[in-house]
């Protein structure tokens, strides 16, 4: 079974643009989550995604945005970018009703500059 | 507010020896813990968990322990091998919001030859 896929997996980005990062969990599995690690700050949950709707969510500004479509796969937004965005973004997925274990993707690097 | 503790940024051990890594929390409301492997430049991986109303889990050669009254778990690895170097995250979810995890900031485990 083919894992959790991440695209891109790194991207430089200006100050003020905006970027798509796109996943693509097992197949089956319906949660969809998204966490920021940065070195100061570690692994920061930023939304979850299940059927279609954001679950959960963390403590980002609303710059941050995601969406999920029907066949489980999910994107995640940031707009108007600033330099502390510049971190490793991982997606993970679930299947329903196993709480907390959680799949990794290998992240997307953002730098911006 | 790190509600997920790791208090050792590094833990070096000998081959074939025991690894124990420790993590501490300080929200009551977590009941389900888990331990997580991470390579560089690869996601995390799901190792192992525990539920609140367990005090064990064994899975081959990892076990963690969970001790509610001092809001602290560990795992352990025995015997320790040259492929377990990597870090190691503790994350913990409480039952709402099962798939947000919250996690520590990671201990550095080499295994030395």
């Amino acid at each position: 079974k083919a894992g959790v896929t991440q695209t891109p997996r790194y991207l430089i980005k200006t100050r003020g643009q905006q970027v798509t990062l796109s996943c693509s969990p097992i197949s089956g599995h319906r949660s969809v989550s998204w966490y920021q690690q940065t070195p100061g700050q570690g692994l920061q949950f930023l939304f979850e995604y299940f059927s279609e709707t954001q679950r959960n969510k963390g403590n980002f500004p609303g710059r941050f945005s995601g969406r999920q479509f029907s066949n489980s796969r999910s994107e995640m937004n940031v707009s108007t970018l600033e330099l502390g965005d510049s971190a490793l973004y991982l997606c993970a997925s679930s299947r329903a009703g196993r709480a907390g274990e959680q799949y990794f993707g290998p992240g997307t690097r953002l730098t911006v500059t | 507010d790190q509600q997920v503790k790791q208090n050792s940024p590094s833990l070096s051990v000998q081959e074939g020896r025991i690894s124990i890594l420790n993590c501490d929390y300080t929200n009551s409301m977590f009941d389900y813990f888990l331990w997580y492997k991470k390579y560089p430049a690869e996601g995390p991986t799901f190792l192992i968990s525990i539920s609140s109303i367990k005090d064990k889990n064994e899975d081959g050669r990892f076990t963690v322990f969970l001790n509610k009254s001092a809001k602290h778990l560990s795992l352990h690895i025995v015997p320790s091998q040259p492929g377990d170097s990597a870090v190691y995250f503790c994350a913990a979810s409480a039952v709402q919001g099962a798939q947000k995890l919250v996690f520590g900031q990671g201990t550095r485990l080499t295994i030395n030859p």
